[in-house]
């Protein structure tokens, strides 16, 4: 089976650009999260959503921010203008309801760095 | 996908020995936990998890103790090996009907041959 899938992989822009990174879940999978990593930071999450509808978006960051899930098979993460300090790993992840709290699986990954 | 790095307390062990990597967890409401293990360039990747109502759990080389009383998650890992080195994280959940997990900063384990 093919797991959580990210796209790119890397990403160098320049500050002021827009930047849209792109998860496909695992099918079947009814939780999608977003997640950004740091050294400062560590793990943290974005937003996550449950059939395709955004539950809890009190991670994003600030209004540059903004996460769409059009169908069950592909989320997007939209920063617009990116700044240097937007520069992370960006995780996706995604979970199957089984009557309780669920496993996460996560993607690769995608670095980005904005100069 | 560099995890976290620099600032990582680091726990190094030999090839064969057994590895004991500790968390604090913040949340006494937390019901369930997560242990996940990070290499260099992925995603963090599940290796065991517990919920409140127990104390430990065990699977293939890894145990995770939980002891609510003061707050503190284990994951043991039985014979190291050199595939064992990564950034392992603790996570918790927290609140009813809510999915997300918060993540520790995580602890790099070194394993020499």
């Amino acid at each position: 089976d093919a797991g959580v899938i990210q796209s790119p992989r890397h990403e160098v822009t320049e500050m002021g650009q827009e930047v849209t990174l792109r998860c496909k879940p695992i099918s079947g999978h009814d939780y999608l999260f977003w997640y950004r990593q740091t050294m400062m930071r560590g793990l943290e999450l974005l937003i996550y959503f449950n059939n395709n509808v955004p539950i809890d978006d009190s991670g994003m960051p600030e209004d540059r921010f903004s996460a769409k899930m059009p169908n069950a098979s592909f989320s997007t993460l939209k920063i617009q203008p990116s700044e240097p300090r937007d520069s992370a790993v960006y995780f996706c992840a995604s979970s199957k309801t089984s009557g309780g709290v669920d496993t996460q699986y996560f993607g690769p990954g995608t670095r980005l760095t904005v100069l | 996908g560099e995890s976290v790095g620099l600032h990582l307390p680091t726990l190094s062990v030999q090839e064969g020995d057994n590895s004991i990597i500790n968390c604090a967890y913040s949340n006494s409401a937390s019901d369930y936990f997560i242990w996940y293990k990070q290499e260099s360039g992925k995603g963090p990747q599940f290796i065991i998890d517990i919920r409140s109502n127990m104390d430990k759990r065990q699977g293939q080389r890894v145990t995770v103790l939980l002891n609510k009383t003061v707050k503190h998650l284990s994951l043991q890992i039985a014979a190291t090996q050199p595939g064992d080195s990564a950034v392992y994280f603790c996570a918790e959940n927290y609140g009813t009907g809510r999915r997300a997990l918060t993540f520790g900063s995580g602890t790099r384990l070194q394993v020499q041959p």
